[in-house]
């Protein structure tokens, strides 16, 4: 099946500097990728579309300028964290896959924490 | 995207089946219904979805009502390490790809 690789599990970084995360597609093409975000206790929000070759689409509310997004290939997209600060720490995942006919394949997840 | 309702929490014997419930009454005629999971600290894990017949893989089974208002999904002996969060999510087919959209779920919690 679909395998989706996110590195890394975890991260601790200091407040102010960036933290990229990335996600593959071990064993398929994925021309769009989707960027959720998940506080504790709560549910996955999306941030935003990554689509190869072109700019991410970013949901209401999320600052593009903040959360980069890069899809340089059709199997990673990653995302940069700027400017860290405590209040970004949130649990990232990314998901890719074959479309609605078949389900989405979601990475392990990113557990970032800014200190 | 229709709207799903499910039960916020649910516990389930070790062994028994975990009957899921999802309601999603607004949905069109078009639209699937998915089901993933959440383990602790995990991403999402795809489990199963239909459009209008019942449908079983190797991990559950998923009953559609004729009218499609509602759903169950089924773990048939569920184990320790069925205990997550479990989505209920309607989604149209074809045309684009489109991002899943998820509410809450229903926290199942599996006890020996």
């Amino acid at each position: 099946g679909a395998v989706v690789s996110q590195h890394p599990s975890w991260v601790i970084c200091k407040s102010g500097t960036s933290v990229k995360i990335e996600c593959r597609s071990l064993d398929f093409q994925a021309t769009t990728m989707f960027w959720y975000r998940q506080f504790p206790k709560q549910s996955l929000m999306l941030m935003a579309t990554s689509n190869e070759g072109s700019k991410a689409t970013y949901e209401q509310g999320v600052e593009k300028d903040k959360f980069l997004i890069n899809h340089a290939s059709l199997t990673l997209s990653t995302l940069t964290v700027t400017s860290a600060h405590p209040e970004d720490s949130s649990f990232y995942i990314c998901s890719a896959g074959g479309g609605p006919l078949y389900g989405y394949t979601f990475g392990s997840g990113t557990r970032l924490t800014v200190v | 995207d229709a709207k799903t309702t499910q039960p916020t929490s649910m516990d389930c014997a070790e062994g028994r089946a975990a009957n899921l419930p999802c309601n999603h009454s607004t949905i069109s005629g078009n639209e699937y219904v998915y089901w993933y999971r959440q383990i602790h600290s995990q991403g999402p894990q795809y489990i199963i979805h239909g459009l209008k017949n019942n449908e079983t893989n190797e991990m559950a089974s998923l009953i559609i009502t004729e009218d499609r208002k509602s759903s169950t999904l089924i773990l048939p002996h569920a184990t320790l390490r069925d205990t997550a969060v479990y989505y209920c999510i309607v989604r149209a087919a074809g045309g684009s790809q489109g991002n899943l959209i998820f509410g809450k779920g229903t926290k199942l919690s599996v006890k020996p």
